[in-house]
């Protein structure tokens, strides 16, 4: 069956490091996003790509990254970890085209950084 | 842009009752709307959606949602909640038209079941 993975499922790390976390589709959807999960918050979009060497910032990009070479990962990175930064990071992706929009997501990250 | 609104963070309601989850959104046109569950240390799983085939939308676990255009609102129901329906409910937006592919989501409602 089609899914999404993300890994690690939990990250400690220390102020300033360097992050990158993965996430792997076997959709084979175009579509895939980034969110994290804050408590009063709900989910809030980091950044997306509507394909290959596509990627666009969503409402809190800043200190955040992405890159996208080939269909199947969109892996985040957080260039210099900071406190406000630990929450829990989802990813999701969904197909192209008219219709339906649904997006599927992946099991999580929970990210601390200390 | 648009938005939604969840009323209510927090619905406690006890075992065999009626849930009812509000949703509104903000929209120049009717949209796309979902509904996602997420049980604990999940990820967020469809319930249902409306893509303007029909206003009364039936999706997984007996949850049901209908879409009134005249109060911008699509409220989740199920008349009777099971201990296993406790989890957070998301309400998400998504513009019908172009190549605008992404969700605009609300802050959520947590559902408590008590025995």
């Amino acid at each position: 069956d089609a899914e999404i993975t993300q890994s690690p499922r939990h990250k400690i790390t220390e102020t300033g490091r360097q992050v990158t976390l993965a996430c792997h589709q076997t959709w084979n959807h175009n579509n895939m996003f980034w969110y994290r999960q804050d408590l009063g918050h709900g989910l809030r979009l980091i950044h997306y790509s509507y394909g290959v060497q596509d990627t666009n910032k969503g409402e809190v990009s800043d200190g955040y990254s992405v890159s996208r070479s080939n269909t199947e990962d969109l892996p985040l990175t957080l260039e210099s970890a900071a406190s406000s930064q630990t929450s829990v990071y989802f990813c999701a992706s969904s197909e192209t085209g008219t219709g339906s929009k649904t997006q599927y997501f992946g099991p999580g990250t929970r990210l601390l950084v200390l | 842009a648009q938005s939604v609104t969840q009323l209510g963070s927090h619905v406690s309601v006890s075992e065999g009752a009626l849930v009812l989850l509000r949703c509104n959104y903000s929209s120049s046109v009717p949209p796309y709307l979902f509904w996602y569950v997420q049980y604990p240390n999940q990820g967020l799983q469809l319930l249902l959606k409306y893509t303007s085939a029909a206003t009364l939308v039936k999706g997984i676990n007996g949850f049901e949602a209908e879409f009134k255009k005249s109060e911008t609102s699509f409220h989740l129901t199920k008349p009777s909640a099971h201990m296993s329906d406790a989890a957070e409910y998301f309400c998400a937006v998504s513009d019908p038209g172009g190549s605008n592919y992404k969700l605009t989501f609300g802050k959520g409602t947590l559902l408590t079941v008590n025995p």
